[in-house]
């Protein structure tokens, strides 16, 4: 079993729905990072967060430490939003260094 | 200003041959990441440098595979004796300093294909 999973793998929505990704992990961690990677893009850092929730435009994360799980948001979907979702996690122990421990992404396309 | 570089984009090579894949961080980040992405795959850590010292190496697949960092700036990855296995994308990260708290900014990665 991964330390880090994702739901759904692959998501289709319509353009103007609301898109939930979901994020599990089984390690203790000092941070947990949403990445966005676009098809043969490189990869962007969306979120870092290690409590509470965070908004960015139409995007907004969340995260339940106790319950080690995160979720990451889109409001609004516009097509330009279809990208591969990768969770990453800082485990703790390795917060010091920041390597990260990835899911193995959720290929989100949002069709017009 | 410049964000984190690669080369070469893309790389093919025949088994057994070596390569060294380079990656130029952001300019005054002290952290450096080489991560792998195989087809099919998600993201693997290989190799973390702090500066030009590599505290965490537990990444790196086999002996076959090497890094080094020098001035704290460039650093090159080095796959000796290439397996077919070892075909993926390459990516380097940097970030201003090391910690899980900070943005990691990555590079547009180098793809290895081997024969």
């Amino acid at each position: 079993k991964n330390e880090v999973e994702q739901s759904p793998q692959n998501l289709t929505a319509q353009e103007g729905e609301f898109i939930t990704i979901n994020c599990s992990y089984s390690v203790g961690i000092s941070a947990l990072h949403w990445l966005q990677q676009h098809p043969g893009g490189g990869i962007v850092s969306l979120f870092m967060l290690s409590s509470g929730k965070k908004k960015h435009g139409r995007l907004i994360a969340t995260i339940n430490i106790q319950e080690k799980h995160s979720s990451l948001h889109i409001t609004a979907s516009h097509p330009r939003d279809s990208a591969v979702y990768i969770c990453a996690v800082c485990p703790q122990g390795s917060g010091n260094t920041g390597k990260l421990i990835f899911g193995q992404g959720t290929t989100l396309q949002v069709k017009p | 200003g410049a964000g984190v570089s690669q080369s070469p984009s893309n790389k093919v090579t025949e088994k057994g041959k070596d390569v060294e894949l380079r990656c130029d961080p952001i300019s005054g980040h002290t952290a450096l990441y080489w991560y792998r992405q195989s087809l099919g795959q998600g993201l693997e850590f290989l190799i973390y440098f702090q500066g030009n010292s590599a505290p965490d190496k537990s990444g790196l697949p086999s002996d076959r595979f090497s890094a080094e960092r020098t001035g704290g700036s460039v650093s090159t990855l080095t796959i000796q004796r290439t397996q077919q296995e070892d075909s993926a994308v390459y990516l380097c990260a940097s970030s201003s300093q090391s910690g899980g708290w900070e943005t990691q900014y990555f590079g547009p990665g180098t793809r290895l294909l081997v024969l």
